[in-house]
């Protein structure tokens, strides 16, 4: 039980481009899920916490502009990375908390954007 | 503003030993939760262990136990029998009650040596 879904799981597009993640819970139905970016041997650094119908709610220093939230179900959450540019390159993971064990993330499997 | 330190950046033992990881962390909470979450080379952020904080028992999973001392805030994780797929990075995490998000430590590159 508890399983999160990610897709792409690696992306590599142009500068200027958009991209779309999508996050699913596939078990369970997820209340609030979550965006982290993860740079190489590093640990994870939150993006942003959103819950099904309301806006996310972004952590300091991560531009609500470029990288847009949706959050319409209670099993889908998307990122989309709007305009990237090659620093933009980087590991993102979702997680989502769901009704059953509200206290625990589960984490989806990741995906790797490279911007050329 | 809570942290979680992992003072141990990389260790290595035999297949077969036991192996404590350690985590510290510092919060004015009286209710929370503490996790251990592992990451193989796939990257996939996998759950090994939680602890209530309420609960004075310290939890455990099979080969994998911690010793939770709430006073000291330490949290730290044994792997009993360790096996050639514990290879990994292992993080701890403190859980914020109020939003559920996690505070995350460094992480500990653990490798297991056949």
């Amino acid at each position: 039980g508890a399983v999160v879904s990610q897709h792409p799981s690696w992306v590599i597009c142009k500068s200027g481009t958009s991209v779309k993640i999508e996050c699913r819970s596939l078990d369970f139905q997820a209340t609030t899920m979550f965006w982290y970016r993860q740079f190489p041997k590093q640990s994870l650094m939150l993006m942003a916490t959103s819950n099904e119908g309301s806006k996310a709610t972004y952590e300091q220093g991560v531009e609500k502009d470029k990288f847009l939230i949706n959050h319409a179900s209670l099993t889908l959450s998307t990122l989309t990375v709007t305009s990237a540019h090659p620093e933009d390159s980087s590991f993102y993971i979702c997680s989502a908390r769901g009704t059953g064990r509200t206290d625990t993330q589960y984490f989806g499997p990741g995906t790797r954007l490279t911007v050329l | 503003a809570q942290t979680v330190t992992q003072s141990q950046p990389e260790m290595s033992v035999q297949e077969a030993e036991t192996v404590t990881l350690s985590c510290t962390y510092d919060t004015s909470e009286n209710n929370y939760y503490l996790f251990w979450y592992k990451q193989p080379p796939s990257r996939q952020m996998i759950l090994v262990i939680r602890q209530e904080a309420y609960k004075q028992q310290n939890a455990t999973e099979n080969r994998f136990s911690v010793n939770f001392q709430k006073a000291a805030k330490s949290f730290s994780l044994k792997i009993s029998d360790s096996q050639l797929g514990d290879t990994a990075m292992y993080f701890c995490a403190f859980m914020k009650p109020i939003n559920y998000q996690l505070i995350w430590g460094a992480g500990t590159k653990l490798i297991i040596k056949p």
